[in-house]
This record gives C-alpha cells, structure tokens and sequence, in this order.
C-alpha cells in the first residue's frame, strides 16, 4: 500500500518561471492538503481539496499560486512567475476523512528552490 | 488564534538514554487531537503518535509516549531507550478549531549521540 506520492522532490526554476508539483494521496484517500515549510520553521497550511473541488485556501497567497485536484490524476500545486521568496519544501498530505481527529499522512516533499 | 510552542530549538540525548520533549498549546476547543510528526534527513513527515483529548489514557507506541496535561495544555513526547535513528525535527501539531488545518509548531531538533 504505497503512501502519499510527491514529484519532482527536487525543482529548481528560475525567477519569473512556473512551478507544478505533484501529489498522489494514499489509496482511498479523497483528500488532499497542502502545506508550506519555510527554512527553520514548522509546516503552514496552505489549501485543502477535495476530488474537483477546493474546500479551502485560506493559507494560499492570492496571487501566483493555485491548486487543483482533478478526477483523474494527481493533485498539482501551481506557482506562476515563481520569486525566491517562494523557496521552501512544500509537503501534501491525505486522508479518509475530513473531520479533525483524521490522521493526516504526508508525503516526502518536494523542495522548491529559486534562483 | 490557536498556538502551538516547542521551547526547545535543540536537544541531545545519549544513546539508550531517555529523553522528553516539550509542547504547549492555545486552545478553547473542548475535545481535540494532538499529533507528534518526526522529518528525519530525509525530510519526510513521520506520524509518531496521536492523543485524543478526550482520553485520560496517555497514548503510548513502543518506545514513544506522551505526558498529556489537559489543565495545563501540556502535550510532551517521551522518548525511551533512545536510538541513532530518532535523530530528527520533532513537530507538535493540533488541528485548527477542530478544523482539519493542522497547526504546527517550530520543532525540535533532536540528536542522539553514539
């Protein structure tokens, strides 16, 4: 039973260029959460999604970044015109269910660096 | 607003040794979960263990085992018969408002010395 799936785990872009990552959740998962881990510090939440839809993205930036999960396929974590203040590891994590005493499973990250 | 802090920036315990980690948190929910991750090296997030608030019962797995204080807001990791592979961040995390947005705090650095 593979866990949460994340690719690239390294991306390295240059300003101005476009980000996509990726997320496949734990088999029988149908939620996905995105976080955010800037250097030294602990994960921020980001956006939570659901199959075709976004439930929440409160902790997204409003510009440049957008997330998707579509019926078929992984979820993708977009940044557009990427800026080195957007270096940082970005981990997905599932889960069964929604509710809050669901474990959430994370994957291994994908490090994000900006030159 | 919901908090989580970790005192500790860094600790280090000898091998075998044992050793416990600190966590406060900030909540007015009356029933809540509080989870400790691990990011070893290898940077992946590790599950190490789950407390439901309403549970008087510390919960315990292996070698790990928490110390929850619900008056205090206490939720603390002890680490027994410590091994060169828990060197690790350590990360207390609690869901936001009884929301699935966990919130999670600096970490601890942990290292265990040969």
């Amino acid at each position: 039973n593979a866990g949460v799936m994340q690719n690239p785990r390294h991306l390295v872009r240059r300003r101005g260029q476009e980000a996509r990552l990726r997320c496949s959740p734990m088999k029988g998962h149908s939620h996905v959460y995105w976080y955010r881990q800037l250097p030294e510090e602990g994960l921020k939440f980001m956006v939570y999604l659901q199959k075709e839809n976004i439930i929440d993205e409160s902790g997204m930036p409003k510009e440049r970044f957008s997330a998707e999960f579509p019926k078929e396929g992984p979820s993708i974590l977009r940044i557009q015109q990427v800026v080195r203040g957007d270096s940082a590891a970005y981990f997905c994590a599932s889960s069964s269910q929604r509710s809050q005493g669901t474990t959430q499973y994370f994957g291994p990250g994908t490090r994000l660096t900006v030159l | 607003a919901q908090t989580v802090t970790q005192s500790q920036p860094e600790m280090s315990v000898q091998e075998a040794e044992t050793v416990t980690l600190s966590c406060t948190y900030d909540t007015s929910e009356s029933n809540y979960y509080l989870f400790w991750y691990k990011q070893p090296p290898s940077r992946q997030m590790i599950l190490v263990i789950r407390q439901e608030a309403y549970k008087q019962q510390n919960a315990t797995e292996n070698r790990f085992s928490v110390n929850f204080q619900k008056a205090a807001k206490s939720f603390s990791l002890k680490i027994s018969d410590s091994q060169l592979g828990d060197t690790a961040m350590y990360f207390c995390a609690i869901p936001s408002s009884g929301t699935y947005k966990y919130i999670f705090g600096t970490g601890t650095r942990l290292k265990v010395l040969a």
